[in-house]
C-alpha cells in the first residue's frame, strides 16, 4: 500500500522558534510538494521538488525552506515561526511525469504561540 | 494558469447521484481537469481526471463540456462516506525544462453533505 506519511500528526511551538517538518514517501515518487491549508483559502502550494536537491518555489515561500537530501525525503522548515504561521501543512509526492495524482499525507497541524 | 469556479456548498440524499458542478472559463487546449476530494482531519485524494472526453472510474464520472469551459463530477450512488470538500482543479502545464512538475492549484471546493 503506497503512503505518504509526516513526522507529526500535531505539533506545538512559540514565536521565534525553528520548526522542521518532515515528509517521507515509499513510492520511489520524483516529486514531492509542501501545501498548507488554511479556512477559506483552500490549499496553497509552498514549495516542491521534482529531484534530490531540486527545489522550485510556490505561491506562498515567504517564511520557508525546503530540503531534500534524499529521494524519499522532503522537509519543511521555518526558521523563525511566526502566529501567521499557524496552519495545516500538507506534504504530497507524484510521478515524474504523472497526469494522474498526488498523494498525500496526513496532515501536520502546526500551531504557534 | 486557469482558474476554477465551484459552489461552496451542496447536500445530496444518501443512494442519490451528486452531481458536482465546476466552471474553469479561462482553460487552455492542453490543460486537464482533475477532481480530488478531502474528507475531514485527511489529507487530498485524488478521484478522477480528464482533457475532452467523458471518464469514469470506480468512484465517479466526470462530464466535460464540448467548449470546455465547464465539468461536473457525478457520484452515482453517494454515500455518507462521501462527505467532502471536493475540488476542481486545473493543472498547470509548465514547458521544458519543469516539464516534469506537476502543480496543481486548488480553490475552496465545495463542501458536500449528504444525509441519511
Amino acid at each position: 500500500d503506497v503512503k505518504v506519511t509526516q513526522s507529526s500528526r500535531y505539533l506545538v511551538k512559540r514565536t521565534g522558534e525553528k520548526v522542521f517538518l518532515e515528509c517521507v514517501q515509499d513510492m520511489d515518487h520524483e516529486n514531492m510538494f509542501w501545501y498548507r491549508q488554511d479556512p477559506g483559502l483552500g490549499l496553497r502550494l509552498i514549495y516542491f521538488s521534482y529531484d534530490v536537491k531540486m527545489k522550485e518555489k510556490g505561491d506562498i515561500p515567504e517564511g520557508y525552506s525546503v530540503s531534500r537530501e534524499k529521494k524519499e525525503r522532503f522537509s519543511l522548515i521555518l526558521e523563525s515561526a511566526s502566529t501567521n504561521q499557524t496552519s495545516m501543512y500538507l506534504c504530497a509526492s507524484s510521478e515524474r511525469d504523472s497526469y494522474n495524482e498526488q498523494f498525500f499525507g496526513p496532515g501536520t497541524r502546526l500551531t504557534v504561540l | 494558469d486557469a482558474k476554477t469556479t465551484q459552489p461552496p456548498s451542496m447536500d445530496c440524499a444518501e443512494g442519490r447521484a451528486a452531481n458536482l458542478p465546476c466552471n474553469h472559463s479561462t482553460i487552455s487546449g492542453n490543460e486537464y481537469v482533475y477532481w480530488y476530494r478531502q474528507i475531514h482531519s485527511q489529507g487530498p485524494q485524488y478521484i478522477i481526471h480528464g482533457l475532452k472526453n467523458n471518464e469514469t472510474n470506480e468512484m465517479a464520472s466526470l462530464i466535460i463540456t464540448e467548449d470546455r469551459k465547464s465539468s461536473t463530477l457525478i457520484l452515482p450512488h453517494a454515500t455518507l462516506r462521501d462527505t467532502a470538500v471536493y475540488y476542481c482543479i486545473v493543472r498547470v502545464n509548465n514547458p521544458p525544462p519543469r516539464f516534469n512538475t506537476d502543480k496543481l492549484i486548488f480553490g475552496t471546493g465545495t463542501r458536500l453533505q449528504v444525509f441519511p
